[in-house]
């Protein structure tokens, strides 16, 4: 069964940092292209960062460029998304996403992330 | 706020048909066939519906359907039923490996 599942949300002060992994399971992890999207509290959907198969090109939305970053350790079918300078603003559900297509086919369960002092 | 526009709501009885649609530019939905549609329940994950346009993931029935013109894409679904009732979200690629997302409608079927 085609599995995501997010871990390490939580609280964090403004300008704090966490990080967020994701378990892949159930399917060729080293061969797909990888996405972390956000969804903040009664809010749509927004891209977040996106990662290649291999780990060699990575993208990010212009609200988190210079503070999120994207990796993947693909021995492991671990996919990460280290954030700093927290902000408010970034308070939401962070899901990881598999790239079918340029399309998101498998989908984890989300993981809260709340930035409040 | 949101790069794709979509209306917020949209509405149906069981049994008709309903159309919610995604207008971007030249940048993303006019420039690639690589539109994709999401169905999301409260407190769910959202899932893939559509992807490349038009085409439907193994297991979504054949009553969602997906097309562009232009700049603005389209989902329809036919012969609504009850469980139909979600949030459908819009996506594209944007190029330069950047996804941009839409609003979101709230589908109610009445």
């Amino acid at each position: 069964e085609v599995h995501l599942e997010e871990s390490g949300g939580g609280l964090v002060q403004p300008g704090g940092s966490l990080r967020l992994s994701c378990a892949a399971s159930g399917f060729t992890f080293n061969s797909r292209w990888m996405h972390w999207v956000r969804q903040a509290p009664g809010k749509g959907l927004v891209w977040v960062s996106h990662i290649k198969s291999d780990g060699t090109g990575t993208t990010y939305a212009d609200s988190v460029k210079g503070r999120f970053t994207i990796s993947r350790d693909n021995a492991k079918n671990m996919l990460y998304l280290q954030m700093s300078s927290l902000r408010v603003e970034d308070t939401a559900v962070y899901y990881c996403a598999g790239d079918w297509a340029y399309g998101l086919d498998v989908w984890g369960q989300g993981a809260t992330v709340t930035v409040s002092s | 706020q949101f790069a794709l526009t979509q209306p917020p709501s949209a509405s149906g009885s069981p049994g008709q048909s309903v159309t919610i649609s995604c207008t971007g530019t030249s940048s993303d939905v006019g420039g690639y066939n690589y539109v994709s549609w999401y169905q999301q329940d409260p407190g769910k994950a959202p899932k893939l519906m559509i992807y490349e346009v038009s085409k439907r993931p193994s297991g979504v029935p054949d009553r969602f359907s997906g097309s562009k013109s232009g700049n603005t894409a389209s989902l329809t679904v036919s012969g609504l039923q009850t469980e139909d009732e979600a949030d459908y979200y819009c996506g594209s690629y944007a190029g330069s490996s950047n996804w941009v997302f839409g609003g979101g409608t709230k589908l109610t079927v009445l």
